[in-house]
This record gives C-alpha cells, structure tokens and sequence, in this order.
C-alpha cells in the first residue's frame, strides 16, 4: 500500500497570507489528524477528521482550519499566517475506529512564513 | 490531562553501544496506548510500536526492545548494539482508549539519539 502523502513538501509564505495544505491517507484509512512541529512546542495535535466531519480538535486558534473529502483526503487552511506559524506540519492516518489504533504519518510539509 | 515526559533531550553512544530512552506518562485513563515513533532528518514520523495498558508483556523485535510498568508509568525503549542508522529523534506518544474519543496523540519531547561510528 502507498503511505500517506502530503503536498506541498515545502512552501515560503510571507506574513498576513493563506496557506493550504494537502493530505492523502492511506488507502482504505478514514481518519486523518493533524500535527504541528515546532523547536518550541514540539509536537502539537492540530485537529482529527473521520468520515468529513471533525471529531477532535487540539487548542489552536480558529486561524487553523480544517476539512475532509468524501475520499478521505484532508486539507488544513492557515489564514492570516503570522511568524510563529513556522513549522513542520504533519499528517497522519488511520482506520478511525479509536484510540488504539496506529497512526501512520507522512512526510510533512515545511511551512516557512517570512 | 495527559502527558508524556521524555527527560533525556539528546543521547551520544559509540556504534555496538547499548542505550535506553525513558518515556513516562501520565493519565487518569484506565485504558490507554503507548506508541513509540522515530524521526530520522527526512522528518517523517515512522511507527515503531504500540502497546496497551493492559498488556505489560515487554516485546523485542530485532535490537529493538520495549519495557513497560504500569507501576511506574514508564515505557521505556532500549537499543541493544547501537548503530549510526539509529541516530534520529525518538518519540514516545500517549492517546486515550475509550471508543469514540477519536486519534489525538500527545507526544513527549522526544530524545535526540546520535550513534558515533
């Protein structure tokens, strides 16, 4: 099975701008969960899709936004980017049932906010 | 609240060299999971393990071993006869096991492992 993809790898954006970001799972997976990696905060859960609705949501402004597909494919939205916005985002994915099932992430995407 | 404590930031061993990670938790969940994930510099997260709270039976897979106690709330890694290929960050995560409450990891720091040759 092909792992979880993400695109774009990387992205320069500037202050005040949008930004999307894309998230295929692995076939067959219906939850997808983001995550935010910064040299400050670490690892961050961002919010959790499973069947197109939202199911969990971590505490991050509501800047941070989210949806799912009818495929599953996830995007995440990122208005108003500020300087802190800087990170490694990071998708993962899962059958959905609950807690106990592994979640297998992808490559992430380098977001650079000048 | 949950969280996960990982108090070793950064760990340097010589190659054949054996090394433990510590990872406590904490969680007022009776039923629980523990993970164990490793990032190289490429930056993907890549699973390693998972283990339930009811389920104290250490597991070795290759050099890789696992040891938890609920006792003490650890879950502990260690790398038996280290080698350069093991350097990365190395993340211990918790999630909750009751049904519907969905995927939400919480992550410790993590461990920054540097193997020398």
């Amino acid at each position: 099975k092909a792992g979880v993809t993400q695109t774009p790898r990387y992205l320069i954006k500037t202050r005040g701008q949008q930004v999307t970001l894309s998230c295929s799972p692995i076939s067959g997976h219906r939850s997808v969960s983001w995550y935010q990696q910064t040299p400050g905060q670490g690892l961050q859960f961002l919010f959790e899709y499973f069947s197109e609705t939202q199911r969990n949501k971590g505490n991050f402004p509501g800047r941070f936004s989210g949806r799912q597909f009818s495929n599953s494919r996830s995007e995440m939205n990122v208005s108003t980017l500020e300087l802190g916005d800087s990170a490694l985002y990071l998708c993962a994915s899962s059958a959905g049932l609950a807690g106990e099932e592994t979640q297998y992430f992808g490559p992430g995407t380098r977001l650079l906010v000048l | 609240a949950q969280k996960v404590t990982q108090a070793q930031t950064e760990i340097s061993v010589v190659e054949k060299e054996d090394v433990t990670l510590d990872c406590v938790y904490e969680t007022r969940d009776t039923t629980y999971y523990l993970f164990w994930y490793k990032q190289p510099p490429s930056g993907e997260l890549v699973f390693l393990i998972r283990r339930n709270s009811f389920d104290e039976q250490n597991e070795i897979s290759g050099r890789y071993s696992w040891n938890f106690q609920k006792s003490t709330s650890s879950f502990n890694f260690t790398i038996t006869a280290s080698q350069v290929v093991d350097s990365a960050v190395y993340f211990c995560a918790l999630s909750e096991g009751r049904r519907n409450a969905g995927n939400m990891l919480t992550f410790g720091g993590g461990t920054r492992l540097m193997v020398k040759p």
